[in-house]
């Protein structure tokens, strides 16, 4: 158990629907890291977070935003969904911005 | 922008056996880090081993070690005394150190089968 919590575990919706993912990060930790994997991407960093503020950004899409909040949870939220947005998608968390990255459990999301 | 490159998608070793994951990675920066994870059909992401670009020394966690050979840019786990434990898809990661690409780059993974 790293200590990342995130929820749901799963998550099946119609496409064009619009889905929330929570995070919380292990106490103490400050950063987030949101990451997606699927089979024909492998694994892909979407976007950090560090005390509430964006950090970095990867291969994020549009439809796609997150956020940090006070207590330093984070959620993912997809919108006008599609076929190939079903992946699994991870929570990661680290100390500072310079820590190792502990993963969560992931959210398997299907889209149909 | 940096490449993680794991040119073995399968390999397989027996229980009890010495198995060696390739990772080779392409980037411009002189400090870094490179990590090994683990993922079990559990699909949990798991750390197995960190190495700092900038030692010499390679890394060793209880049965596992890497060879990092910072000039060939390459950095193999190598897994003692295989256990049916073991099984799992193994993921090669690097970080840079500073700015803003602290995200970790993965490679495309290898499959390790153990056989009893």
């Amino acid at each position: 158990d790293s200590g990342v919590t995130q929820t749901p575990k799963h998550l099946i919706t119609a496409t064009g629907q619009r889905v929330t993912l929570r995070c919380s990060p292990r106490s103490g930790d400050l950063s987030v890291y949101w990451y997606q994997q699927s089979l024909d991407q492998g694994l892909q960093f979407l976007i950090q977070y560090y005390n509430g503020e964006e950090r970095a950004k990867g291969n994020i899409l549009e439809r796609f935003s997150a956020q940090q909040f006070p207590d330093l949870h984070s959620e993912l939220n997809l919108s006008s969904l599609e076929l190939g947005d079903s992946a699994l998608y991870f929570c990661a968390s680290s100390v500072g911005e310079k820590g190792e990255q502990y993963f969560g459990p992931g959210t398997r999301l299907t889209v149909t | 922008a940096q490449t993680v490159t794991q040119s073995q998608p399968e390999m397989s070793v027996q229980e009890a056996e010495t198995v060696t994951l390739s990772c080779t990675y392409d980037t411009s920066e002189s400090d870094y880090y490179l990590f090994w994870y683990k993922q079990p059909p559990s699909r949990q992401m798991i750390l197995v081993i960190r190495q700092e670009a900038y030692k010499q020394q390679n890394a060793t966690e209880n049965r596992f070690s890497v060879n990092f050979q910072k000039a060939a840019k390459s950095f193999s786990l190598k897994i003692s005394d295989s256990q049916l434990g073991d099984a799992a898809m193994y993921f090669c990661a690097y970080r840079s150190p500073s700015g803003s690409a602290r995200q970790l780059t993965f490679g495309s993974g290898t499959q390790l089968t153990v056989l009893p």
